[in-house]
């Protein structure tokens, strides 16, 4: 079975561009969750999508959006980018939202450097 | 706010040696607490975890971690490494809402054989 997948692999773009990173989950998972995996640092998280709605934010700024579409695929959209943003996106999927029930997968990432 | 400590940043060891990585966090709250293993080149992926019950709790691999609540930890242990367990490790603890991990810095292990 495959699991989670992200696109592109790898990303160059400049200061003040905007980036949009997509994942697709585990068919059959409904929760797609984005974590910022800057280097030196454990992931954190940003967004938690469950049905299409927003479930949980983390500590990001506005120019920080993500959604997720009818099939559970989702896309991160950052803009405005800075220097600060540089770092490995990580998708991880879940059946549904709760850690105790849902264990999530994480896929391979995408690395966004801003130049 | 909840967090994670990882006190060791890189460890070295020999093979067959024993292993044993810190993990503190900060929650007041029921805590569901977990260890991810990173192996070069492949994805995050899941070791053990612990929710409830027995607080000694064996994941994949050989590994286990005891949860022990007094000194808010949950070190990670394994009795004699292996070459194939270098990796980055990271302790995670749940969020308020149950739904997101907070992650540690992470401890990069490098094992000589």
């Amino acid at each position: 079975d495959a699991g989670v997948t992200q696109s592109p692999t790898h990303l160059i773009k400049t200061r003040g561009q905007q980036v949009t990173l997509r994942c697709s989950p585990i068919s059959g998972h409904k929760s797609v969750s984005w974590y910022q995996q800057v280097l030196g640092q454990g992931p954190q998280f940003i967004f938690q999508y469950y049905e299409k709605e927003e479930r949980g934010r983390g500590n990001f700024p506005d120019r920080f959006s993500a959604r997720q579409f009818p099939n559970y695929s989702s896309e991160l959209n950052v803009n405005a980018l800075l220097l600060g943003d540089s770092a490995l996106y990580l998708c991880a999927s879940s059946l549904a939202p709760g850690l105790k029930n849902y264990e999530q997968y994480f896929g391979p990432g995408t690395r966004l450097t801003v130049t | 706010a909840q967090s994670v400590s990882q006190h060791n940043h890189h460890v070295i060891l020999s093979e067959a040696a024993s292993l044993e990585l810190g993990c503190n966090y900060s929650y007041g709250g029921t805590v569901n607490l977990f260890w991810y293993v990173q192996y070069p080149g492949q994805h995050l992926q899941l070791l053990l975890k612990y929710f409830s019950g027995d607080p000694l709790v064996k994941g994949i691999k050989g590994f286990e971690a005891e949860f022990i609540k007094s000194k808010f930890s949950f070190n990670l242990r394994k009795p004699s490494v292996q070459w194939s367990d270098t990796a980055e490790y990271f302790c995670a603890v749940n969020d308020q809402a149950g739904t997101a991990l907070i992650f540690g810095k992470g401890t990069t292990l490098s094992v000589s054989s």
